[in-house]
Formats: structure tokens, sequence, C-alpha cells
């Protein structure tokens, strides 16, 4: 079985500074990862995802997320975010099988403030 | 385009009043899924179907059903619906677990039982 945990439900951010949103993860078999957005009063879209190869990932919107397999962590970061990146981010994970659900953690949202 | 469809997106009810909730995809996957959303408890799965007629239960399948007779659509049906299902709900597809396949999200239902 597969567990997430986000660790921050929320994060407050000024405008155009850095910010991680953390989440660590628990399996006993290997995992693939994924990051979602959820925009106000909008479904979920994909970010990005950790398949395998390099642990550095790049996704949609200058968002990057670091696989560290000694950590079981999957940090989401950013180098100077904007307003339009409030939304609150979800991480989930998905085993190998073919009967692999997908399982989320609980949610972080970011706020950003002017 | 790649859509998943739900409806209705918005729904006030009363208690015991039996609801579908539609969900429809173009994309021809075989994984389908619903969840629902509530505050601090991120996405919560209800019931998946890894292909027409295969359905199992998800983390809180209690008060809802749900059919897979068409490999596009996935009715979840609540047969006598009380104040505790009020929640946002997500229906979502992808093609077959077990490869990283992006899970593709609807717009959301948000539903009111009173």
């Amino acid at each position: 079985a597969q567990s997430v945990t986000q660790l921050d439900s929320q994060v407050p951010v000024f405008e155009e500074a850095p910010v991680e949103l953390r989440c660590n993860y628990s399996s006993s078999v290997s995992v693939y990862l994924f990051w979602y957005v959820q925009y106000p009063n909008q479904g979920l879209q994909l970010l990005l995802k950790y398949l395998s190869g390099s642990t550095l990932v790049k996704g949609i919107n200058g968002f990057e997320a670091e696989f560290n397999k000694s950590q079981t962590s999957f940090h989401l970061r950013k180098p100077s975010v904007h307003i339009s990146d409030t939304a609150e981010y979800f991480c989930a994970v998905r085993g190998y099988s073919s009967a692999s659900k997908i399982i989320f953690g609980s949610g972080t949202r970011l706020s950003i403030r002017p | 385009e790649a859509q998943v469809t739900q409806n209705p997106r918005y729904l006030i009810t009363v208690t015991g009043k039996k609801l579908t909730v539609t969900c429809s995809q173009n994309m021809n996957h075989e994984y389908m899924s619903w969840y629902r959303q509530d505050p601090g408890l991120g996405l919560r799965q209800i019931y998946y179907s890894m292909n027409v007629e295969v359905t199992d239960k998800g983390d809180v399948p209690e008060g809802y059903k749900v059919s897979r007779k068409e490999k596009r659509n996935f009715p979840l049906i609540l047969e006598s619906p009380s104040p505790n299902q009020t929640s946002l709900y997500f229906c979502a597809s992808s093609a077959q677990g077990g490869s990283g396949n992006t899970i593709y999200f609807g717009e959301g239902s948000w539903l009111t039982v009173v």
C-alpha cells in the first residue's frame, strides 16, 4: 500500500519569492510520482510527473520537482512565484502494477501576497 | 480535444432523493475513477473501474454505486443521499494503470444534500 503526506496545508509567500511545497511518500513498491494543480473552481491538471531517469523533473509554469529515493520525497519548487500561481497543489503516487490506483495527498494551498 | 465531462456541475438535492452524476471521456481510456474532495482531506477515491464491466471499491464507497457498461461512461449513483455526502466530486480517467499515464480530471460537480 502507498500513502502520501503533504507536510504543509497552507503556504503563504510573497510575489516573486521562491517556494517549496513538500511531499513525502511511503510505498513498499516502486511508484510513479505526480504533482497536480487545482486553480479556483476548476478540476485538477497535471503539473509534472516522475516516471524514471533524471531525478529533477521540469513541469509547466516554471515548476520543477526533485525525486529523492532515500528520503522518499518529491518536493515541488518554483524560484519566483506569481499571483497566478495561487492554487491548491496535490502530490500523488501510483504503483507500477496495472491494477494500481493513484493515491493523493491532502493538498497544499499556496497563497501569493503582492 | 481530450475531455472528461461531468454533469451536473452544481446540484442541491434533498435527503433520500436518488441522483446520478454522469461522467464521460473521449480518450478511449480504460481506467476511470470517482473522487470526492473535502476540506483538509484531499481527494478520496470512491470507486474505480479498470475497464468495461470491471469496477471496484475505493477508500470511501459507502452510500455510492457505479456502473461501467460502456468504455466512455462511468456514472456515479447516490441511491439515498445524505447530508454527509455534500461534497465536491471529480471524475477522472487515464489509459491503463501501470505505465505512469496521466490522469485527466473533469471540472467537478458540487453536490449539496439538505
